[in-house]
């Protein structure tokens, strides 16, 4: 089955470690997306890339990087620059810019 | 600019009468607006989009949505609420950059039994 795998589901990290947390899709999709879940709120975009080696800054990069050297997989690595990194991560890709947005199931990431 | 109001930050129903989500969005050209639900701790699913086809917009579950450009508009609806419908709903529009999306703050749908 096509999909978006998101791992680990759960991660606990110590104040200044960096983690990664992986994405990876087999629905041929060229745009892929990082979003932050924080209680209460709309989903909050970190960051996002069209094509293979290219990616640009969401609202919310600081304190964040990405790559995207293969076109299924799409890391994102919060580092210890990143004040306030308790939350749900979402990892989402689309098939072009009209069309819909295919998510994961989502990381959730606290800090001890 | 783009953005989007979810009018109702939860709404609480009895199982079997209607649902009524609003959303109103402000948008510069004609925009594509989708519907996603997500229930706890897991990923989004959409539920409808519209993108300048028919304006009633059927999606999954039995939720429908109008987009009413006179009102800048495109509330969700559904004729009989389930207990499964219990979830939070985000109304989303596409942004000036195509490849960006502009999200409501969410609606959590509450069912009673």
């Amino acid at each position: 089955d096509g999909g978006i795998t998101q791992s680990p589901k759960y991660l606990f990290r110590k104040e200044g470690q960096n983690v990664t947390l992986s994405c990876e899709q087999n629905l041929n999709h060229d745009a892929m997306y990082w979003y932050r879940q924080d209680p209460g709120q709309g989903l909050r975009l970190i960051y996002y890339s069209q094509i293979v080696n290219d990616f640009q800054k969401g609202d919310i990069a600081e304190g964040y990087s990405v790559s995207r050297e293969k076109k299924e997989s799409f890391p994102l690595t919060v580092t210890s620059a990143q004040k306030n990194p308790t939350a749900f991560y979402l990892c989402a890709s689309r098939v072009g810019y009209a069309g819909e947005l295919f998510f994961g199931e989502g990381s959730r990431l606290t800090v001890l | 600019a783009q953005s989007v109001t979810q009018l109702d930050s939860h709404v609480s129903v009895s199982e079997g009468t209607p649902v009524l989500l609003r959303c109103n969005y402000s948008s510069s050209y004609s925009p594509s607006l989708f519907w996603y639900v997500q229930h706890p701790n897991k990923g989004l699913q959409l539920l409808l989009k519209y993108t300048s086809a028919a304006t009633l917009v059927k999606g999954i579950n039995g939720f429908e949505a109008e987009f009413k450009k006179s009102e800048t508009s495109f509330h969700l609806t559904k004729p009989s609420a389930h207990m499964s419908d219990a979830a939070e709903y985000f109304c989303v529009v596409s942004g000036a950059s195509n490849y960006q999306l502009i999200w409501g703050a969410g609606t959590k749908l509450i069912i009673k039994p």
